[in-house]
């Protein structure tokens, strides 16, 4: 059966300091991988990952994707209270998506 | 653009009761999405659509019947409810010739009682 596994749960650090969220997927024909950021309401898309794109940054975020472990990573440095919230990793399959429970990230001042 | 709306954001409904959750967006995307959150969980997708007149299970499509008659509309229709269907849902839309970004609409809060 599909499904997507991400650790930790939940994390807390403090404004500054750097996280690695982790993310490893079995997924019937892979297609891509992507990261959301799920603050009070619906998530909104940080990154998508391919076999074609497996590395991608943006300020501060930067995911890697591992297609041999089927796993990636999302960092944030200089974390600030601002990035708290809960990070999803989806990943798409044939035609369907399978997300994670989710990891909590709480950056305490 | 109002991207993706959903209507409502609220409701209670008491066991057996049905309701019909609408969800519109005016991105003229192929794809729809129908997910459930449950507290402290990731998203689980009950049913899909990549096109008009084209409609498939996800994951968890138990007690759940969806519609696609045009591209912007793909209601969510909730039979006989019960107290395990209590959720956040979300819709979502994207369009499959580019990124493959999924938009989400603000959620519907529902629980039965």
């Amino acid at each position: 059966e599909d499904k997507v596994v991400q650790s930790p749960l939940s994390l807390v650090v403090h404004e500054g300091d750097t996280v690695t969220l982790n993310c490893s997927y079995e997924v019937t024909n892979f297609r891509s991988l992507l990261w959301y950021k799920q603050e009070k309401k619906a998530p909104t898309f940080l990154f998508m990952l391919t076999s074609s794109g497996i590395e991608k940054k943006s300020g501060r975020l930067s995911s890697i994707l591992d297609k041999k472990e089927l796993s990636s990573i999302l960092n944030i440095t200089a974390t600030q209270t601002g990035d708290s919230a809960i990070y999803l990793c989806a990943v798409e399959g044939r035609n369907d998506m399978r997300f994670g429970a989710g990891t909590r990230l709480t950056v305490k001042p | 653009n109002a991207g993706v709306t959903q209507t409502p954001k609220f409701r209670i409904l008491k066991i057996g009761q049905s309701m019909t959750l609408q969800c519109t967006q005016d991105m003229n995307h192929n794809y729809m999405y129908w997910y459930r959150q449950d507290p402290g969980m990731g998203l689980k997708l009950i049913y899909y659509s990549v096109g008009a007149g084209i409609t498939d299970k996800g994951e968890v499509p138990n007690g759940y019947n969806v519609s696609r008659s045009t591209t912007e509309d793909f209601p969510l229709r909730l039979e006989l409810a019960a107290p395990s269907q209590t959720s956040v849902y979300f819709c979502a839309s994207s369009d499959r010739t580019g990124i493959y970004e999924q938009y989400f609409g603000p959620g519907t809060r529902l629980t039965v009682t």
